[in-house]
């Protein structure tokens, strides 16, 4: 079956940097996207990776590897507004997006 | 006007009530989704519509009926639900309806069933 595996629940420090790991079990393999939901809000587009390595956007950079099927979402310079849900999805052969349960991150002052 | 709205936000309803769910997306996309997000849980797709066709149902209960009047505008009708139902139900628009895109989601509507 498909399957994508992330942390339930994760807390760091305001100001740290922290990594949001994702692993991936897809029928082939398309991509795999971050997105952030704010609780009460929409999920909003984070990151789309489908070759290997590393992409920076600012304070958020996403990684890929294809080979060991896994991501990582790390967040730099951690500030309290990044208290948030972070839902890893894998694009499959089809183009099917399999969703993770989310990782729900809360930073401490 | 914001990309995705839905309303209502919040909806509470009886098992044998009848009500809809609205969506409508001022992005000119040509896809559009509906999603049930429940606690601790992954995303569920339910439908997804492509220039107003019905290209996907995820073997959802003939208890939720979507309609997709135009590619602006995506409803979910529901009608004697179950408890279980109680979830957060998300629609989202993209250009096109392969998912190579990102998804653009409304914020939801927050339904209970008693």
């Amino acid at each position: 079956g498909q399957n994508i595996d992330q942390p339930t629940e994760m807390t760091a420090t305001e100001g740290a940097i922290v990594q949001i790991n994702c692993t991936y079990q897809t029928s082939g393999f398309n991509g795999l996207f971050w997105y952030q939901q704010h609780a009460g809000e929409a999920p909003t587009f984070l990151s789309y990776n489908v070759l290997d390595g590393l992409e920076e956007k600012g304070r958020f950079s996403s990684f890929l590897s294809r080979s060991k099927g896994y991501s990582y979402l790390l967040l730099k310079e951690l500030q309290m507004k990044d208290s948030a849900s972070y839902l890893c999805a894998g694009l499959d052969s089809n183009y099917q997006l399999i969703w993770g349960a989310g990782t729900k991150l809360i930073i401490k002052p | 006007e914001t990309g995705v709205t839905q309303t209502p936000r919040h909806l509470v309803m009886g098992m044998t009530n009848k009500k809809s769910l609205k969506c409508e997306q001022h992005l000119g996309h040509n896809a559009m989704y509906w999603y049930k997000q429940s606690a601790k849980k992954p995303l569920e797709l339910m439908f997804v519509y492509n220039f107003k066709e019905q290209t996907e149902n995820n073997s959802v209960p003939s208890r939720f009926s979507p309609e997709c009047p135009n590619s602006s505008h995506l409803f979910l009708h529901l009608h004697t639900l179950q408890p279980e139902d109680s979830a957060l139900y998300l629609c989202a628009s993209s250009q096109g309806g392969d998912n190579t895109g990102e998804l653009f989601f409304g914020e939801g509507s927050r339904l209970t069933v008693l």
